[in-house]
């Protein structure tokens, strides 16, 4: 079993909805990354959670450590937010090093 | 937020070549970089993680003597991929770790937009 667990691998959203994407993992972790690719393959960083909810404009982050599960929600979703979403665990201490999973890409249409 | 930039954005050479990238905090003092390598369809995979001023510290299957990593200050780390052979032809990206003001956190890791490597 993978330490993480992305859900779904492939999202397809009409402009406007609402979009959940999941993150669940098996390990303990000091935070959990969100991180967009757009086509092209440029990464932006984000979120990084190490527990509760943050919020930047449309998108929104929560974490529930006890239950070991994270969800990045984009409410009014538009084309451009089309780009694959990828949820990463950073373990404890002094190891830096992130644990990527497979990603979620989603698709927008207008 | 902060900035992280890698040169070149791609490149193109002739098997047997050696092949330098360059990765560079720009607002930010990067305690740590790392290196990744990320192949089509798939997630990225860490090759070195690297602290400046001192030697860096590969996962295991990566070649050090074939990706050799230098973090000569608190900005800038290279990658030089040695001897290249089509099977490196990868997307390479770098990200570093470091204090920034915006994050208020010394853990958040910004990653560079990537080079694109072709090994013909």
């Amino acid at each position: 079993k993978n330490e993480v667990e992305q859900s779904p691998q492939n999202l397809t959203a009409q402009e406007g909805e609402f979009i959940t994407i999941n993150c669940s993992y098996s390990v303990g972790i000091s935070a959990l990354h969100w991180l967009q690719q757009h086509p092209g393959g440029g990464i932006v960083s984000l979120f990084m959670l190490s527990s509760g909810k943050k919020k930047h404009g449309r998108l929104i982050a929560t974490i529930n450590i006890q239950e070991k599960h994270s969800s990045l929600h984009i409410t009014a979703s538009h084309p451009r937010d089309s780009a694959v979403y990828i949820c990463a665990l950073r373990s404890g201490g002094s190891n830096y090093k992130l644990t990527f999973g497979k990603g979620t890409l989603l698709t927008v249409n207008p | 937020g902060a900035v992280v930039s890698q040169h070149p954005s791609w490149v193109i050479c002739k098997s047997g070549t050696s092949v330098k990238i360059e990765c560079r905090s720009l607002d930010f003092q990067a305690t740590t970089m790392f290196w990744y390598r990320q192949f089509p369809k798939q997630s990225l995979m860490l090759m070195a993680t690297s602290n400046e001023g001192s030697k860096a510290t590969y996962e295991q299957g990566v070649e050090k003597d074939k990706f050799l990593i230098n973090h000569a200050s608190l900005t800038l780390s290279t990658l030089t991929v040695t001897s290249a052979h089509p099977e490196d032809s990868s997307f390479y990206i770098c990200s570093a770790r470091g204090f920034t003001w915006t994050s208020g956190d010394y853990n958040e890791q910004f990653f560079g937009p990537g080079t694109r490597l072709t090994v013909l």
